[in-house]
């Protein structure tokens, strides 16, 4: 149990298109999710996170118009990336918090972005 | 405030060796404390946790305990197998907030 989905697992686009990462807890509510940024070889940096049916909270110097966030159900947040640039390539990785109060996050498996 | 502080690596041991990796924290409030490993090209998986004092997780050979007098959570396994090369996280969570803790991970790679 506690399984928790990323799409896609990787994906490359052009500088200036947009591009969107879905997060699903599968089986699963998760009242809170998590998204994350990781960079090669180095720890995880929190980005934002979200509650469903809420405003993302931002974690400082995270622009919240490039990365948007929609925690559109207790199952599903989406992660966009807007006018993504060179500089956006990275892999996020998103987790969730159980509804029932589990102080544990489950993590995804991540996403790897390559923008051209 | 929260943080975690980790052993750096990477640290490279043959087969069957002893394995700890470091991990100290400081916390306001109760902290659960957790252990995570990720593979390459692979997102975080749950090695073991402890969510108070003198608590002992374990798992796949692994174990960890929670020393609040040391305020510490090391690592430690018998035994290192080549399967066991990846990189070790150690986080921490507190009650009053959503946040994990993450230290910097540390980079094991055991040769046969």
């Amino acid at each position: 149990g506690a399984v928790v989905s990323q799409h896609p697992s990787w994906v490359i686009c052009k500088s200036g298109t947009s591009v969107k990462i879905e997060c699903r807890s599968l089986d699963f509510q998760a009242t809170t999710m998590f998204w994350y940024r990781q960079f090669p070889k180095q720890s995880l940096m929190l980005m934002a996170t979200s509650n469903e049916g809420s405003k993302a909270t931002y974690e400082q110097g995270v622009e919240k118009d490039k990365f948007l966030i929609n925690h559109a159900s207790l199952t599903l947040s989406t992660l966009t990336v807007t006018s993504a640039h060179p500089e956006d390539s990275s892999f996020y990785i998103c987790s969730a918090r159980p509804i029932t109060g589990d102080r544990e996050q489950y993590f995804g498996p991540g996403t790897r972005l390559t923008v051209t | 405030g929260n943080s975690v502080t980790q052993m750096e690596g990477p640290v490279t041991l043959s087969e069957e060796a002893f394995l700890t990796i470091n991990c100290t924290y400081t916390a306001t409030g109760y902290p659960s404390l957790f252990w995570y490993v990720q593979y390459p090209g692979e997102g975080l998986q749950l090695l073991l946790k402890a969510t108070k004092a003198d608590d002992k997780g374990s798992n796949k050979g692994f174990e960890a305990t929670y020393r609040k007098e040391t305020t510490s959570f090391h690592l430690e396994k018998g035994s290192v197998q080549v399967s066991d090369s990846a990189v070790y996280f150690c986080a921490l969570s507190v009650f009053s907030s959503n946040q994990f803790y993450f230290g910097t991970g540390t980079s094991l790679t055991v040769i046969p």
